[in-house]
C-alpha cells in the first residue's frame, strides 16, 4: 500500500528556531507539492518540482521558508527563522503526470507550532 | 485567485442529496474536488478536464461547465462516511492548484 510518509509528524518549537519537514513521496512520482492549511487561509500551494527541478514556490516566503529535492525519495521544506504566524498543518502531496492531469496523494501532515 | 465554494456548510440526513458548488472568476483548465475528514489528510475524488474528461471514483459524479467558470459535486443517497470537508481546486494555467475554502458537510443519522 503506496503512501506518502511525512515527518514528524508533530512539531512544537520557539519562536526563532529552525524547523525542517520531510517527505517521502509515493515511489515512482515525479510530481511533488508542499501545501500549508490552516484555519484563517485553507490550502495553500507554497511549492512543487516536477522531476525534482522546482517549478513555481511563489506561494512561499522566500525570506524564511526553502524547499529542496535532494533525491527522487525525499523533499525537504524549512522553515529559518520561524514564527508564531508559520503555526499551521504542511502536507506534502505526490502524483505521477503531467500538468495537473492526475490524482495528487496527500502526506499525513506535519502539525507545527511555533511559540 | 481562490474558488468561492458554496455552500460553507451543510446537514444533511442518511439517504438525503447535496450539491456542492465551485465557481471561477477566470476560465479554468482543469477541476478537482477532494474531501478531508478531520485530522486527516485531504483524499481526491474526481478530475475533470477541460473537453469533458472525468477521471474519479464511479460513486461520485460532478460536472464542469466550462462557460461558467463553474464545477458542481453531486452526492447522492448520503451515508455517515461522506461527512467531511469538501475542497474544490482550480488550475488556470495547467500547471497548479489553487483550493477552494471548503464546504463543510455532515451527516446524521
Amino acid at each position: 500500500d503506496a503512501r506518502v510518509t511525512q515527518t514528524p509528524r508533530h512539531k512544537v518549537t520557539e519562536m526563532g528556531q529552525e524547523v525542517t519537514m520531510r517527505c517521502q513521496p509515493i515511489l515512482g512520482h515525479n510530481t511533488v507539492f508542499w501545501y500549508r492549511q490552516t484555519m484563517m487561509q485553507g490550502l495553500e500551494l507554497l511549492a512543487y518540482f516536477r522531476n525534482r527541478a522546482p517549478l513555481d514556490d511563489s506561494g512561499m516566503p522566500k525570506d524564511r521558508f526553502s524547499a529542496e529535492m535532494p533525491d527522487a525519495t525525499l523533499a525537504t521544506l524549512k522553515i529559518q527563522p520561524s514564527e508564531p504566524r508559520d503555526s499551521a498543518v504542511y502536507f506534502c502531496a505526490s502524483g505521477l503526470g503531467t500538468g495537473t492531469k492526475f490524482e495528487q496523494f496527500f502526506g499525513p501532515g506535519t502539525r507545527l507550532t511555533v511559540l | 485567485q481562490q474558488p468561492v465554494q458554496s455552500p460553507q456548510a451543510v446537514i444533511l440526513r442518511e439517504g438525503e442529496d447535496a450539491v456542492i458548488n465551485c465557481s471561477s472568476s477566470k476560465a479554468l483548465y482543469s477541476v478537482h474536488w477532494y474531501r478531508q475528514k478531520h485530522g486527516e489528510a485531504p483524499v481526491f475524488l474526481m478530475i475533470l478536464l477541460k473537453g469533458g474528461e472525468q477521471k474519479g471514483h464511479e460513486k461520485i459524479s460532478a460536472s464542469f461547465n466550462e462557460k461558467k467558470q463553474q464545477s458542481s459535486l453531486y452526492l447522492t443517497a448520503s451515508q455517515l462516511s461522506y461527512s467531511g470537508t469538501y475542497f474544490c481546486g482550480t488550475d488556470y494555467a495547467g500547471n497548479m492548484l489553487t483550493f477552494g475554502g471548503g464546504t463543510r458537510l455532515m451527516v446524521k443519522p
